[in-house]
């Protein structure tokens, strides 16, 4: 089955730790994208990567950082920086070419700090 | 500033009870309009995308529309597990190669048995 995965779908943090959270995509997408959503907030872009070995920042990457070693991985650090990291975290990938680019989801991450 | 706004935030109908959510934009150079369905503690499913003015989709008891300001999702006869939260979200000309997407707060939407 193809799909995208990530992993752990809980996690808790303490103050002043950083924590990765993965996410594995088999559908052979080449662009891939962080989402970070909170309660009654729309999902708000973290970082995007179109090709391997690049990323680009989106709305809201500061205390955030990524990499994009294979294709098919694209893990997310949050940082001791991030002031407010307590969200649930969305992976998503997409062809990334055409007119015509869906984005599909992942499971989720949830982040909690304690 | 592009905005994308969804309402109502959140809707009960009774099972059978045929509605609409909306969703509003104000976006310069729209792509395509995506509508989302997102179950409590999971992804965004994927249920359509829209790419210019009077296109409609169909799957099951929903109908997406669009115009040149707003898409609405019908909702026909909807069942209790219909019920979840609904996201719009809209992709600009202007992302370029990056596609990124704007997403609305989502309307809840609760069907009763």
């Amino acid at each position: 089955d193809g799909g995208i995965t990530q992993s752990p779908k809980y996690l808790f943090r303490k103050e002043g730790q950083n924590v990765t959270l993965s996410c594995e995509q088999n559908l052979n997408h080449d662009a891939m994208y962080w989402y970070r959503q909170d309660p009654g907030q729309g999902l708000r872009l973290i970082y995007y990567s179109q090709i391997v070995n690049d990323f680009q920042k989106g709305d809201i990457a500061e205390g955030y950082s990524v990499s994009r070693e294979k294709k098919e991985s694209f893990p997310l650090t949050v940082t001791s920086a991030q002031k407010n990291p307590t969200a649930f975290y969305l992976c998503a990938s997409s062809m990334g070419q055409g007119l015509r680019d869906t984005q599909y989801f992942g499971p989720g991450t949830r982040l909690t700090v304690l | 500033e592009d905005q994308v706004t969804q309402s109502p935030e959140a809707l009960r109908l009774q099972e059978g009870e045929s509605s609409s959510l909306n969703c509003s934009y104000t976006v310069s150079g729209l792509r395509g309009l995506f509508w989302y369905r997102q179950d409590p503690g999971k992804g965004p499913e994927f249920l359509f995308t829209l790419y210019s003015a009077g296109e409609e989709k169909e799957k099951e008891r929903l109908k997406a529309t669009l115009t040149k300001k707003e898409s609405f999702l019908h909702i026909t006869a909807p069942k209790p597990e219909d019920s979840a939260t609904y996201l719009c979200a809209v992709q600009l000309f202007s992302s370029g190669s990056a596609r990124q997407l704007t997403f609305g707060s989502g309307t809840q939407l609760t069907v009763l048995p």
